[in-house]
This record gives C-alpha cells, structure tokens and sequence, in this order.
C-alpha cells in the first residue's frame, strides 16, 4: 500500500519567515495530494490540494509544488502569521483511488 | 449550515463495553470514511464507504464494526475486540468519485 513520510515533524519560525514543509510517498499510481490543516481539538481543515497533472498550486500565501519523478510534494507558507500555528498533514490517495494516506503530521509554531 | 457532524464530543467508555460513535453529513456526499487519530500520529483509515449498504475495511479495521443503511450517516461501533480504543476519531465525506475529503471535528474517546 501506500506509504506517505513527512518531514520535519516540528518546526518553528518567527512571524514573517517562510515554512516549508516536505513529503514523500511510494506508490507511483497516487495522482492526488492534500494538505490539511489541524488545530488542537479540532478535525483537520483542507487548505490546498494538487492532482498530478500540475506541477506547482498557489493560493494567497500558501503554495504546493509536486515532483512526481521523485515522488515528493511540499507545502510552502509565506509570510507566516501566529495563526499558522497548527498542524499540517499531507496525504496520498495511492491505488485505491478515494482512500488517503496521511503523514504524521508536522507541528508547525510561528513566534511573534 | 452544512457539514459534518460528528457526536458525542467525548465518550467513555468501560472495560468489555461497546460504544457507538455517530458521524452526520448534510453536505449531500456519497462517500463517508471513519479516522482513528493516536498522538504524534498521522489519520489511519478504519473503515470507508462509497454508497449506502456498502463499506469496506481500512488497515485497522479490527475490533470495529460500521454500518451505512442512510447516505447521510455512518455510524461506527467499537466494540470490546478493540483493545486500545483511546484515541481521537475523525469522520469524513467526499462527493463520489472525488478524492476531496471534508472532516467532522472529531470524538475524543476515552477508556475508564
């Protein structure tokens, strides 16, 4: 089945610098990626997604590019704000289609 | 307002007890998938379904059962086979044939 590593698992910034946010995956036959956003308590929020037709996503301050010959995809955040501090998983849906496979989890803290 | 609904916020439940943990969608989605959450840990997929009357088992289906008799509810059943139930479950849905999952805020579930 699908294997999905992310990287780093924690990760601190101060407000204003970037976040990058890195993930690999193994099954070549995965075609969608999301990044979901989690809050403590809270269940995880979709923030920006990419199909494998498209090599790079932008949406306001947050960007997600994909390389599918090395399998890898990141989350890019600009301009970090306190409130981006949560965290942020990504996902494969490997050959089943519709089932994702997630990460672990990166425990993003932007410091003012 | 239209989402997922997910109750009761959180349950305990005893030794050899079965406890039922509901999942609501308004959102008019074929598609439904039960999440178990455990600290430092990514979602792992328990069970999923795409239509009513069908579902099919995730990695850790063991020790759970589910059942999908309206398209709008799918309610998840732990029961006592399951022998470290503590952990945080999530519930989502997606448009059928759509890999786009929306979650519900979670049932934190606690062994007494």
């Amino acid at each position: 089945g699908e294997n999905v590593e992310q990287h780093p698992s924690t990760l601190s910034v101060q407000e204003g610098d970037s976040a990058v946010i890195k993930c690999t995956y193994s099954d070549s036959a995965s075609n969608y990626f999301p990044w979901y956003k989690q809050e403590l308590g809270k269940g995880p929020q979709l923030i920006i997604d990419i199909r494998s037709n498209v090599g790079e996503k932008k949406d306001q301050r947050i960007a997600v590019t994909l390389n599918k010959t090395a399998k890898h995809f990141s989350l890019h955040i600009t301009e970090t704000q306190p409130e981006d501090s949560a965290v942020y998983f990504c996902a494969a849906n490997g050959d089943s289609g519709y089932a994702l496979n997630f990460g672990k989890g990166t425990s993003l803290l932007v410091t003012p | 307002d239209g989402g997922i609904t997910q109750s009761p916020k959180y349950l305990f439940r005893k030794e050899g007890q079965n406890v039922t943990l509901s999942c609501e969608q308004n959102l008019n989605h074929d598609a439904m998938y039960w999440y178990r959450q455990d600290p430092g840990q990514g979602l792992r997929l328990i069970y999923y379904s795409q239509i009513v009357n069908d579902f099919q088992k995730g990695d850790i289906a063991e020790g759970y059962s589910v059942s999908r008799e309206k398209k709008e509810s799918f309610p998840l059943t732990v029961t006592s086979a399951q022998k470290n139930p503590t952990a945080f479950y999530l519930c989502a849905s997606s448009m059928f044939n759509q890999e786009t999952q929306y979650f519900g805020p979670g049932t934190r579930l606690l062994v007494l």
